[in-house]
């Protein structure tokens, strides 16, 4: 089993509609993130979230929203999802070496 | 947060060692410095992570010099699979999340 999971993997949605993407982890450990990836660039951080009582502005974090249920998941949820956010979402983890692991990656489109 | 400086490309052939040299002129004395490999549509993975010297692991290994202003992530005898996207990383452990991601390498390995 993967140390992170993250559903769907694909999903398309259209303009306005709320969307959720989870993520949940083996590991143990306490810090969880969501990036988000456009084609040929690198990762930018959404949210961030140190514990189940700490949760973290990231770089790019207007029309997202997170939730931490528990120490293992953390989501991801777009109130009124726009074309442009159409991109790769990825989920990780990170212990306190810093070493991260991340997720498959959910493939969103936003028609 | 130490802003990297990597190139954007490099080409090799199967079986060469092929070395990416990350600029970080402004690293801070508790930051450590972590490279990670990406394929694409995938999830970044960890390679490998040092403070100072040499560290090598079963996959690469990777030279700091002592003034620590670069760092070189050195990949013996790459094979086809090796074409990917490395991202060079600097921050203090304890601080992840705050990690900003480049555009990283993109490194092609032909036959």
């Amino acid at each position: 089993d993967a140390d992170v999971t993250q559903t769907p993997r694909n999903r398309i949605t259209k303009t306005g509609k709320r969307i959720m993407l989870e993520c949940s982890q083996t590991k143990g450990h306490d810090r969880m993130y969501w990036y988000r990836q456009d084609p040929g660039l690198g990762l930018q951080l959404i949210y961030y979230s140190f514990d189940v009582k700490d949760i973290n502005k990231g770089e790019i974090s207007d029309g997202y929203s997170v939730s931490r249920q528990a120490q293992a998941k953390f989501s991801l949820s777009l109130e009124s999802a726009i074309p442009n956010q159409t991109a790769l979402y990825f989920c990780a983890t990170s212990g306190p070496r810093g070493e991260a692991f991340f997720g498959q990656g959910t493939r969103l489109t936003v028609v | 947060l130490a802003k990297t400086t990597q190139p954007i490309s490099m080409d090799s052939y199967e079986g060469q060692e092929v070395n990416i040299t990350c600029s970080h002129n402004n690293i801070a004395t508790n930051d450590y410095i972590t490279w990670y490999q990406q394929f694409p549509s995938q999830g970044p993975r960890f390679i490998i992570q040092g403070y100072k010297t040499k560290v090598t692991n079963e996959v690469a290994s990777l030279f700091i010099p002592a003034d620590r202003k670069s760092s070189t992530l050195s990949l013996p005898r790459v094979s086809l699979s090796d074409t990917a996207v490395y991202y060079c990383l600097v921050a203090p452990t304890d601080s992840w999340g705050k990690f900003q991601f480049g555009a990283g390498t993109q490194v092609v390995v032909t036959p």
